[in-house]
């Protein structure tokens, strides 16, 4: 099946610095990525759909400067966590799918991010 | 808007027997899709199985069938003969509108499901 690498698995950064997080479809084009974020025990809500050069779609209460996607390529959508606090820390995880012929939804391995 | 509803935090079922996971779902669309994904604790979500809205069968695969009942707007998960493997986090998910590229896909709650020896 289609793969999505997600990049890096885990990072700790400090308060008030940026974070980066890349996710790449290996072996499929995808004009649209998705990006969720994950609290504890909670279930997968979405932040924002990425697509390709053009400007991301957040979703409700999804602050655009504080989560800036950039999707540059047809493989390629990036996720900075900007000036990042400890209420940051989360799950974050990308999808992408390969086209109209296929139904699911491929993610990546996902993104735990903790701000201290 | 569209809304996925899963009413069981969490569950525990005896090895090999089967089990159902409920998941109600409510949207204007005449055409969606429902997923089933397994997320063990390593976070990776797994894809189990799919059924669209016009699919006049229930879906299987595997040890894995999906009980779509479209007039209850209910598509519940079923896994038959257990396996400890199986314990995981399971999350009902619903596409809407015409499948393509660029549909969101919004998630239930999830539902913990752990296998008992």
């Amino acid at each position: 099946g289609a793969v999505v690498s997600q990049h890096p698995s885990w990072v700790i950064c400090k308060s008030g610095t940026s974070v980066k997080i890349e996710c790449r479809s290996l072996d499929f084009q995808a004009t649209t990525m998705f990006w969720y974020r994950q609290f504890p025990k909670q279930s997968l809500m979405l932040m924002a759909t990425s697509n390709e050069g053009s400007k991301a779609t957040y979703e409700q209460g999804v602050e655009k400067d504080k989560f800036l996607i950039n999707h540059a390529s047809l493989t390629l959508s990036t996720l900075t966590v900007t000036s990042a606090h400890p209420e940051d820390s989360s799950f974050y995880i990308c999808s992408a799918r390969t086209g109209v012929v296929n139904t699911e939804a491929f993610f990546g391995q996902g993104t735990r991010l903790t701000v201290v | 808007a569209q809304k996925i509803t899963q009413t069981q935090p969490g569950m525990f079922v005896q090895e090999k027997e089967a089990v159902t996971l409920d998941c109600t779902y409510d949207t204007s669309d005449q055409s969606y899709g429902l997923f089933w994904y397994k997320q063990p604790s390593s976070g990776e979500m797994i894809f189990l199985i799919y059924q669209g809205s016009y699919d006049e069968q229930n879906a299987t695969e595997g040890r894995y069938s999906l009980n779509f009942q479209k007039a209850r707007k209910s598509a519940n998960l079923v896994i038959s003969a257990s396996q400890l493997g199986d314990s995981a986090m399971y999350f009902c998910a619903m596409r809407e509108g015409r499948r393509s590229s660029a549909s969101k896909i919004i998630f239930g709650s999830g539902t913990r499901l752990s296998i008992r020896p």
